[in-house]
């Protein structure tokens, strides 16, 4: 168990360009959750998934912004047309069906900055 | 809606000093509640748990009692060190969040010196 995995770590893009991040959860772990924190916030809730089942979605996830989870393992956030207002940390996370009670395991994240 | 307020830092301390963290929520019900930590270039680890009122979470030396009455979490440890030099976010599930869904306050940086 290596823990929840995302890649890129970083990625820089012109405004415009699209971005697709991917996070890989724990693998015996049905939830999975991707947040977004910005320089001195906390991380804020953009969607969550129950195995390939989108259940929630923040109105922070603009027409912009697409997730998904084939098959209820791995996930993957796309931004198009990417705005300056974009740069962030891309937070995933996962858990069991107790995982709420317990807590998540976060990765380590995705910094995009839009230049 | 829900929400979380912590204390503002960055709050430098002395190893061995006394740590507080505050941390109030407004939520209806009964809320659970978190505390992350965050290291460096690291992601969110989970560092305590309380899930109803006057439940303590501890962890490494860190506590935190649920106080209904107070709406409040807060954070203490009692001799810190170099090594808890991170962010801390105090954070909440609400009671129809049942899925998930977690709250977090702004963060509180915390740095030790030797």
């Amino acid at each position: 168990d290596t823990g929840v995995s995302q890649d890129p770590r970083h990625k820089i893009t012109k405004r415009g360009q699209n971005v697709t991040f991917r996070c890989d959860p724990i693998s015996e772990h049905n939830r999975l959750y991707w947040y977004r924190q910005t320089l001195g916030q906390g991380p804020e809730f953009l969607t969550y998934f129950q195995n390939e089942a989108q259940l929630e979605k923040s109105r922070l996830l603009s027409d912009r912004f697409s997730a998904e989870r084939p098959k209820g393992s791995f996930s993957t956030l796309e931004i198009q047309r990417t705005e300056q207002g974009d740069s962030a940390m891309y937070l995933c996370a996962s858990s069991s069906r107790q995982g709420p009670n317990y807590g998540y395991t976060f990765g380590s994240g995705t910094r995009l900055t839009v230049v | 809606g829900n929400s979380v307020t912590q204390m503002e830092g960055p709050v430098t301390l002395s190893e061995e000093a006394f740590l507080t963290i505050n941390c109030t929520y407004t939520a209806t019900g009964y809320p659970s509640l978190f505390w992350y930590v965050q290291y460096p270039g690291e992601g969110l680890q989970l560092l305590l748990k309380a899930t109803k009122a006057d439940d303590k979470g501890s962890n490494k030396g860190f506590e935190a009692t649920y106080r209904k009455e107070t709406t409040s979490f807060h954070l203490e440890k009692g001799s810190v060190q170099v090594s808890d030099s991170a962010v801390y976010f105090c954070a909440l599930r609400g009671t129809t969040d049942s899925w998930g869904k977690l709250q977090f306050g702004a963060g509180t940086q915390v740095v030790v010196t030797p």
